[in-house]
């Protein structure tokens, strides 16, 4: 089953203590991208990757890190969390065809608590 | 940069029609999408459109202006599933066609 998978569901954890939340997608896909939803503020965009050891900052991405070394997989790394990182995150995949139609396949979501 | 705007909510009858609008104001326009979001999920593709026009899709329609700026969704025969955030997003090809989201449109459909 064609799918974008990321771990884990749900975590609290607490301020400076580091975490990665992992992607992994099975399309093939090349490009890859990180989003956190917040009320009244809608999808944002942290970073994203048009392929391997290719990233770029989206429109948030202050507090972040992220990799791309295997084109299958691109962690979220969050090195000193904070209060204010507290958010519904997701991944997302795509293809990089001709085509600028190809939708965005999102992972089921990663709620963080940092405390 | 650009601006994407759409109602906040919305509420709607069952068995009625419910149109959602969106303007935006981007650079590099390369296509609109259509989400839907039930609480606590990920967003679902509905509908994209990149010229001028209307898409149908069964109950969905959505339409797109680029002279204006605008789009909307078009819900018919709604049913009580529907309830639910409808994300507009635009593709900017400035920027490795990241796909940027409105705030979404709460619908609630009442009996």
């Amino acid at each position: 089953e064609a799918q974008v998978t990321q771990n884990p569901r749900y975590l609290i954890t607490v301020t400076g203590k580091k975490l990665t939340v992992t992607c992994s997608q099975n399309m093939n896909h090349e490009y890859m991208s990180w989003y956190r939803q917040d009320p009244g503020l809608g999808l944002r965009q942290i970073y994203y990757s048009m392929n391997v050891e290719v990233t770029d900052k989206g429109d948030v991405p202050e507090g972040y890190k992220v990799s791309r070394k295997e084109k299958r997989n691109f962690p979220l790394i969050l090195e000193s969390p904070s209060p204010n990182q507290t958010s519904l995150y997701f991944c997302a995949s795509r293809g990089t065809g001709s085509a600028t139609n190809e939708k965005l396949f999102f992972g089921s979501g990663t709620q963080l608590s940092v405390l | 940069g650009q601006n994407i705007d759409q109602p906040t909510e919305m509420t709607a009858t069952e068995g009625a029609i419910v149109q959602i609008n969106c303007t935006y104001q981007t650079s590099g326009f390369n296509g609109l999408f259509w989400y839907q979001q039930h609480a606590g999920e990920a967003p679902t593709f509905l509908s994209y459109n990149v010229l001028d026009g209307l898409e149908e899709k069964g109950r969905f329609s959505s339409f797109l202006s680029r002279s204006k700026g605008y789009s909307y969704l078009l819900l018919k025969e709604l049913q009580m599933k529907d309830s639910a955030s409808y994300l507009c997003a635009v593709s900017n090809s400035n920027s490795g066609y990241a796909l940027n989201f409105g705030k979404g449109t709460s619908l609630l459909v009442t009996p």
